[in-house]
């Protein structure tokens, strides 16, 4: 089957720095990739979704500048997270799709948490 | 906006018990509806889906019916396993926007 990895797992970086998050499509092109973000207790959240070769499209209330999409290949997408502090403390996952990105399409990684001291 | 309510984890079940995962919705227009497994350490899996009310989804001795009149999609099987312990993500898509889930239901199961 899809298989989606992330990389790394966790991470833990001071406040102030950047992380960078990759994840990658295994067996499969993915013309469109999802980020999403989820808090302890809560529902996953979609972030932004991106597309080989183009800028990634945010969701209301996602800031641009700090959480970096780049959608170079068509197995690779990554996200950077800039100037990190403790309140972006989180699970990050991503999801990959083949086609239009209908919800039964995605392949989901086993997501990235990152811890902000 | 649209939204998705699934029941507060977790669940403990011994091996064999009957499972019920809850999950409403509210959504304007005919949404299609998932319910998603995450095992440790991997990522989301699609377990089975509804596209139309009172339309069964199935998969791996689960099944959830969709329920328009209720708003609700709850996940049910009839005898777990051990090996069913994970978390449970009831998901709700309308085309053109993007997937909504709930907040996930951590099952546990024991021998």
């Amino acid at each position: 089957g899809a298989v989606v990895s992330q990389h790394p797992s966790w991470v833990i970086c001071k406040s102030g720095t950047s992380v960078k998050i990759e994840c990658r499509s295994l067996d499969f092109q993915a013309t469109t990739m999802f980020w999403y973000r989820q808090f302890p207790k809560q529902s996953l959240m979609l972030m932004a979704t991106s597309n080989e070769g183009s800028k990634a499209t945010y969701e209301q209330g996602v800031e641009k500048d700090k959480f970096l999409i780049n959608h170079a290949s068509l197995t690779l997408s990554t996200l950077t997270v800039t100037s990190a502090h403790p309140e972006d403390s989180s699970f990050y996952i991503c999801s990959a799709s083949q086609g239009s990105g209908g919800a039964d399409t995605q392949y989901f990684g086993p997501g990235t948490r990152l811890t902000v001291l | 906006g649209d939204s998705v309510t699934q029941m507060e984890g977790p669940v403990t079940l011994s091996e064999e018990a009957f499972l019920t995962i809850n999950c409403t919705y509210t959504a304007t227009g005919y949404p299609s509806l998932f319910w998603y497994v995450q095992y440790p350490g991997e990522g989301l899996q699609l377990l089975l889906k509804a596209t139309k009310a009172d339309d069964k989804g199935s998969n791996k001795g689960f099944e959830a019916t969709y329920r328009k009149e209720t708003t609700s999609f709850h996940l049910e099987k009839g005898s777990v396993q051990v090996s069913d312990s994970a978390v449970y993500f009831c998901a709700l898509y309308q085309a053109g926007t993007a997937l909504i889930f709930g907040k996930g239901t951590t099952l546990s199961v024991s021998s």
